[in-house]
């Protein structure tokens, strides 16, 4: 099974700053990498698929970049929507699998 | 407007069985592939189970495999997960999700139900 490391697994941030999380596979995943955003007692929702694709809807700050094994989401100007925790997953081959998660907290 | 409800949770005792419904509108639900994801309390998040627009392919993940069943009936526009043997492990928030196309990252999520088994 191919394995998802996220990092950091917390991250402390204030409104405006550039945020960046990674995520690394165990072998490579090509482009197939989603990335989601979750908040408290909500469902995730999707942000980025194919590892750079925005999905529709979603803010332009939020981009996403990688290919291969190594993946990062990018927050250009972190707003108070924001604080919440984010997961990427691949699907490049069965199991899917996700990252552990990144909780961006408020600084 | 797409929308993805579950319903069929609730406590259950380690060994037992339990059946989620998940409805579907605002799409034409027979052309998508369907999963559920797990999400055990304070944990991350778990692939469960996948199945395509036909219920031609079926995949599940290693943890569930034998004791929970993945199925559809796309005349009611609703996806099921037959729970059975259920463990401690399993208690989690059940979501339903949709999958775009041939991938199977998920576009919609339902708003998950929770099992929680328990003595």
């Amino acid at each position: 099974d191919i394995q998802m490391t996220q990092s950091p697994s917390t991250l402390s941030a204030s409104v405006g700053d550039r945020v960046t999380i990674t995520c690394r596979a165990s072998q490579s995943i090509s482009s197939w990498l989603a990335w989601y955003q979750q908040k408290p007692g909500k469902a995730p929702k999707l942000l980025i698929y194919k590892a750079s694709s925005l999905e529709s809807g979603v803010p332009s700050r939020f981009s996403g970049s990688g290919s291969g094994t190594e993946f990062t989401l990018t927050i250009s100007s972190l707003q108070p929507d924001d604080f919440a925790t984010y997961y990427c997953q691949h699907y490049n081959s069965y199991p899917w699998t996700f990252g552990q998660g990144t909780k961006v907290e408020i600084k | 407007e797409v929308q993805l409800v579950e319903s069929g949770g609730g406590l259950v005792q380690p060994g037992g069985s339990l059946r989620l419904s998940c409805a579907a509108s605002g799409f034409t639900f027979s052309s998508y592939s369907m999963n559920w994801v797990r999400q055990a309390p304070g944990k991350g998040l778990e692939w469960v189970s996948y199945i395509t627009s036909s219920s031609s392919t079926i995949y599940y993940a290693e943890s569930v495999k034998g004791r929970f069943t993945i199925s559809r009936d796309n005349a009611k526009n609703s996806l099921y997960l037959q729970m059975n043997s259920l463990r401690d492990e399993d208690t989690a928030v059940y979501y339903c999700a949709r999958v775009p196309g041939s991938y199977a990252f998920c576009d919609y999520w339902g708003q998950g139900t929770l099992v929680t088994v328990s003595s």
